[in-house]
């Protein structure tokens, strides 16, 4: 199947500051990508849908000002959370999928831990 | 509103046999898909239905009856390795991906 990278695996930081997520797909185009987040023993909590090139379509009651998605190209997105807070601390996952795909792709998923 | 449900968690003996149910509810149907999500892992996928009927993959295969909204996964030759949550997801009608909140599977010795 298609690959997805997510970067950084794991990542904790201070409250206060912000944090970059990246998803690139890396042998196809992703004409969408899906930001997701899990609490634990809890399902994928869809928080926005992003098409290259166009403002990122957000879920009710996921902030837009505090989870900042970037589509700027056909492999890559960010998730960036500003001003994390200790209740940030989740489990964050993209996938992609491609045009004519009816299936996404996952990346690896980022632990975030806010301090 | 759009709804999957499935069960919050079973248990089955290795070597043995396991159904995992999924019922779902959604505006418009474009295929039904199963991932396996291990612990702090991102989850896997496992099988896609799209067409009424049964899909075999090795020790798993996954039904699909549409006009009942109705799909299982089956698990054979239980491993201790199949220990995980199983994810039913729903493509609606706007090609969205729909989930369920998962199927906790324990297996035991």
């Amino acid at each position: 199947g298609a690959v997805v990278s997510q970067h950084p695996s794991r990542v904790i930081c201070k409250s206060g500051t912000s944090v970059k997520i990246e998803c690139r797909s890396l042998d196809f185009q992703a004409t969408t990508m899906f930001w997701y987040r899990q609490f634990p023993k809890q399902s994928l909590m869809l928080m926005a849908t992003s098409n290259e090139g166009s403002k990122a379509t957000y879920e009710q009651g996921v902030e837009k000002d505090k989870f900042l998605i970037n589509h700027a190209s056909l492999t890559l997105s960010t998730l960036t959370v500003t001003s994390a807070h200790p209740e940030d601390s989740s489990f964050y996952i993209c996938s992609a999928r491609g045009e004519m795909d009816t299936e996404a792709f996952f990346g690896q998923g980022t632990r975030l831990t806010v301090v | 509103g759009q709804n999957i449900d499935q069960p919050t968690e079973m248990t089955a003996t290795e070597g043995a046999i396991v159904q995992i149910n999924c019922t779902y509810q959604t505006s418009g149907f474009n295929g039904l898909f199963w991932y396996q999500q291990h612990a702090g892992e991102a989850p896997t996928f496992l099988s896609y239905n799209v067409l009424d009927g049964l899909e075999e993959k090795g020790r798993f295969s996954s039904f699909l009856s549409r006009s009942k909204g109705y799909s299982y996964l089956l698990l054979k030759e239980l491993q201790m390795k199949d220990s995980a949550s199983y994810l039913c997801a729903v493509v609606d009608s706007n090609y969205q991906l729909i989930w369920g909140a998962g199927t906790k599977l324990i297996i035991k010795p």
